[in-house]
């Protein structure tokens, strides 16, 4: 039930780009995307509300495709700041609200 | 303006006791949410509060309760506490101007729960 990412872990060296993907066996109406540093609270990314939507914020985007239930982070150019593990997030509403966490994804930056 | 504030910010407990959690959300946000995050995982969903009603709730037992005040805030309550409470507890608030969903949530810190 948990969207599952991938991938699970990846290293980059600072200036390389990466793709995270987050799919959900169930339909997702929206997808949220969090990062969360080691010790640190989770911090929003953005939210994708419609099939197809695209967005981004500075040099990290994000498309959702509400057809193949899949959702997908881009982060360009990375950044030493980047590193941190990454979630994306989707509502369930069946009879009783619930929000779900995807199982994550650890991102680390090299010099 | 201040974030969510959550307290305490560390508890140590022996199985059996009971422990309340607080939350205080971002001034003028309405609905208060919780998780539970074991080290390693994502945060799991237990709770939304919307306006002082529960709007969802997710797996847990029923040892697990909650509710919000008129000022927003909320207590997170666990009864009869087991090992396998331990965990970081998040809260996070939103606006709650559709409700609570589809919304960009505001983590607190959180309030590391240990069970021995």
């Amino acid at each position: 039930q948990q969207p599952v990412q991938s991938p699970q872990a990846v290293i980059l060296r600072e200036g390389e780009d990466a793709v995270i993907n987050c799919s959900s066996s169930k339909a997702l109406y929206s997808v949220h995307w969090y990062r969360q540093k080691h010790g640190e609270a989770p911090i929003f990314l953005m939210i994708l509300l419609k099939g197809g939507e695209q967005k981004g914020h500075d040099k990290i985007s994000a498309s959702f495709n509400e057809k193949k239930q899949q959702s997908s982070l881009y982060l360009t150019a990375s950044q030493l700041s980047y590193s941190g593990t990454y979630f994306c997030g989707t509502e369930r509403n069946s009879g009783t609200y619930k929000y779900i966490f995807g199982t994550g994804t650890r991102l680390k930056v090299l010099a | 303006d201040a974030g969510v504030t959550q307290s305490p910010t560390h508890l140590i407990k022996t199985r059996g006791q009971h422990v309340t959690l607080r939350c205080s959300p971002i001034s003028g946000h309405k609905s208060v949410s919780w998780y539970q995050q074991v080290l390693g995982q994502g945060p799991q969903f237990i709770f939304q509060y919307y306006e002082k009603e529960e709007r969802g709730r997710g797996n847990f037992p029923d040892r697990f309760s909650a509710r919000q005040f008129p000022n927003y805030s909320s207590e997170l309550n666990v009864n009869a506490l087991l090992l396998g409470d331990s965990a970081l507890y998040l809260c996070a608030s939103s606006l709650g101007e559709t409700a609570g969903v589809i919304e960009k949530l505001f983590f607190g810190s959180g309030t590391q729960l240990s069970v021995l």
